[in-house]
């Protein structure tokens, strides 16, 4: 399978404990997304790279969120020090740079979030 | 904020064309509407994307009107398995932007036999 690999699919964790989702994205794409979704709402943006670089972040990721492409291939989302709030589906998306007319975002199937 | 608007919810029987609307009225000259859909507990499916022309591919067709202010997303023979949640996304693509997709609530469609 080439596409957006995310890892673990699912975790479920004691609030008070750090947690790190992995996201390979499509081979060759620069650019890396992660979005998050709670139920009954759509995915809300978190932070994007291109390459190495992170670009841009949302006011949703606090400062006990952290995102890492060291490499500019794979990338990671530790969420430190969970509170119930975080339980959602984190979605890692990729894609090349886009031109003019954009390129395609595609995106893994999501690591569930469970903080008990 | 998402600049789209689409109905909450949409049924339609299987093997009926699925027509689902999304209004856009503030979009930018530059801006393409993209279509995704998320079948429960799985991540984003791309379906389509258009400027101002029609578009169609082997999942779906898109409709836009000549303002540019609506579209309409045609399945032309909804099966069970396109009962999901579908977005409309305005989207600014370009080298230099961060050309991320703002996700609103959706349209769930409910196709049933």
């Amino acid at each position: 399978d080439t596409g957006v690999s995310q890892n673990p699919r699912h975790k479920i964790t004691k609030r008070g404990q750090n947690v790190t989702f992995r996201c390979d994205p499509i081979s060759e794409h620069n650019r890396l997304y992660w979005y998050r979704q709670t139920l009954g709402q759509g995915p809300e943006f978190l932070t994007y790279f291109q390459n190495e670089a992170q670009l841009e972040k949302s006011r949703l990721l606090s400062d006990r969120f952290s995102a890492e492409r060291p490499k500019g291939s794979f990338s990671t989302l530790e969420i430190q020090r969970t509170e119930q709030g975080d339980s959602a589906m984190y979605l890692c998306a990729s894609s090349l740079t886009a031109g003019d007319s954009g390129n395609t975002i595609y995106f893994g199937e999501g690591s569930w979030l469970t903080v008990v | 904020d998402a600049k789209t608007t689409q109905p909450p919810s949409m049924d339609c029987a299987e093997g009926r064309a699925a027509n689902l609307p999304c209004n856009h009225s503030t979009i930018s000259g530059n801006e393409y509407v993209y279509w995704y859909r998320q079948i429960h507990s799985q991540g984003p499916q791309y379906i389509i994307h258009g400027l101002k022309n029609n578009e169609t591919n082997e999942m779906a067709s898109l409709i836009i009107t000549e303002d540019r202010k609506s579209s309409t997303l045609i399945l032309p023979h909804a099966t069970l398995r396109d009962t999901a949640v579908y977005y409309c996304i305005v989207r600014s693509p370009g080298r230099y932007n961060t050309d991320k997709l703002i996700f609103g609530t959706g349209t769930r469609l409910q196709v049933f036999p």
